[in-house]
């Protein structure tokens, strides 16, 4: 299958600094890719849709000021966490989707292995 | 308002036997539905899919059940061995769409 790379895979951070996550697709081109967010024992939250080339749609409740999200190419995504405060440490993962082809299914997405964000 | 839901958050089962994971939906729109498999401290990997044209997938030990007038789906996997021990989310979603995922059923395989 598709591989989605992430990096780095753990930062820990002052509060205050910004932090940025990569997400690359190594193998294919991804046309979108989607940032979630996972709190301890609950499910993964969607935060942000971004598709190659155009600005990304947010999910309600989730400030796009605080988390940008940059999809410059159509094998890297950032998220950059601004001003990071203790209650952003979470495990961010995304996953990165074809839109078809090979091995890649009508609506497959592939997913990073996550980065964990802690704040101190 | 949860759209996938999980109602079991843990399941044990004996090695070798059938272990069977259950979801609900609430959108008759999806279309597509996904089972990813969790470690501790990883991300997701995708496990198997079904699309709504299907009501059966089978891939190896892991068969999906679809059944869209119930907008229920289960994962079965058999035999069950101690490395499926993880948690398992599942998603459903629109093609080429966002997917909501379930809140995960953390599965034991006890040897």
């Amino acid at each position: 299958g598709a591989v989605v790379s992430q990096h780095p895979s753990w930062v820990i951070c002052k509060s205050g600094t910004s932090v940025k996550i990569e997400c690359r697709s190594l193998d294919f081109q991804a046309t979108t890719m989607f940032w979630y967010r996972q709190f301890p024992k609950q499910s993964l939250m969607l935060m942000a849709t971004s598709n190659e080339g155009s600005k990304a749609t947010y999910e309600q409740g989730v400030e796009k000021d605080k988390f940008l999200i940059n999809h410059a190419s159509l094998t890297l995504s950032t998220l950059t966490v601004t001003s990071a405060h203790p209650e952003d440490s979470s495990f961010y993962i995304c996953s990165a989707s074809g839109g078809g082809g090979v091995g890649q299914g009508a609506g497959e997405q592939f997913f990073g292995p996550g980065t964990r964000l802690t704040v101190l | 308002d949860q759209q996938v839901k999980q109602n079991s958050p843990s399941l044990s089962v004996q090695e070798g036997r059938i272990s069977i994971l259950n979801c609900d939906y609430t959108n008759s729109m999806f279309d597509y539905f996904l089972w990813y498999k969790k470690y501790p401290a990883e991300g997701p990997t995708f496990l198997i899919s079904i699309s709504s044209i299907k009501d059966k997938n089978e891939d190896g030990r892991f068969t999906v059940f679809l059944n869209k007038s119930a907008k229920h789906l289960s994962l079965h996997i058999v035999p069950s061995q101690p490395g499926d021990s993880a948690v398992y989310f599942c998603a459903a979603g629109m093609s080429g769409n966002q997917f909501y995922f379930g809140t995960g059923t953390s599965l034991t395989v006890i040897p």
